[in-house]
């Protein structure tokens, strides 16, 4: 099956600072990715679309200048949390779509852990 | 707006018996797929089963099987002969046109021996 990985797989980071989380589509071109947060023992919350070669589209109250995404290839996108702070803190999950029919299945990344101190 | 509402925080079922995990949803559109997603303590999320709105018939794969019922926009799991390895968080879950998928809250099973 379709693999998408994601690195690092956690990271600590100190207040202020920026992390950088990459996703993967390892076997196969990913039209789009799309970005979810989810807080312990809650859901998944969608955070944005990455879209190849053009800007991401963000969900309602979630801030473009601090979760900055970046789609370069077919099988890379990025999420940027800039100024980490503590309420950052959170498990970011990725998935990645290709071209299918009749939809596009999502295929999910394992996940970032980040701990902003 | 999509909506997904799983009322059932958390189950619990025997081991070797059959459970029935709760989902109802909401959409504007006509085209959409259903599904129910398995997160095991290692967080991935793993795909269990999913179901096209425009068939009629139900899902099955091996012991996950569905009920869905359109009109009442109902989409329940069943997992027969409760093992172990099926204690996890699952997820209900509904895509459209933009494959945009929105996740129910979720239920936690436990699977007693």
């Amino acid at each position: 099956g379709a693999v998408v990985s994601q690195h690092p797989s956690r990271v600590i980071c100190k207040s202020g600072t920026s992390v950088k989380i990459e996703c993967r589509s390892l076997d196969f071109q990913a039209t789009t990715m799309f970005w979810y947060r989810q807080f312990p023992k809650k859901s998944l919350m969608l955070m944005a679309t990455s879209n190849e070669g053009s800007k991401a589209t963000y969900e309602q109250g979630v801030e473009k200048d601090k979760f900055l995404i970046n789609h370069a290839s077919l099988t890379l996108s990025t999420l940027t949390v800039t100024s980490a702070h503590p309420e950052d803190s959170s498990f970011y999950i990725c998935s990645a779509g290709g071209a299918g029919e009749p939809y596009n299945e999502q295929f999910f990344g394992p996940g970032t852990r980040l701990t902003v101190l | 707006a999509q909506t997904v509402t799983q009322s059932q925080p958390e189950m619990s079922v025997q081991e070797a018996e059959t459970v029935t995990l709760s989902c109802t949803y909401d959409t504007s559109e006509s085209d959409y797929y259903l599904f129910w997603y398995k997160q095991p303590p290692s967080r991935q999320m793993i795909l269990v089963i999913r179901q096209e709105a425009y068939k009629q018939q139900n899902a099955t794969e091996n012991r996950f099987s569905v009920n869905f019922q359109k009109a009442a926009k109902s989409f329940s799991l069943k997992i027969s002969d409760s093992q172990l390895g099926d204690a996890a968080m699952y997820f209900c879950a509904l895509t459209g046109r933009d494959d945009k998928i929105i996740f129910g809250k979720g239920t936690r099973l436990h699977i007693l021996p």
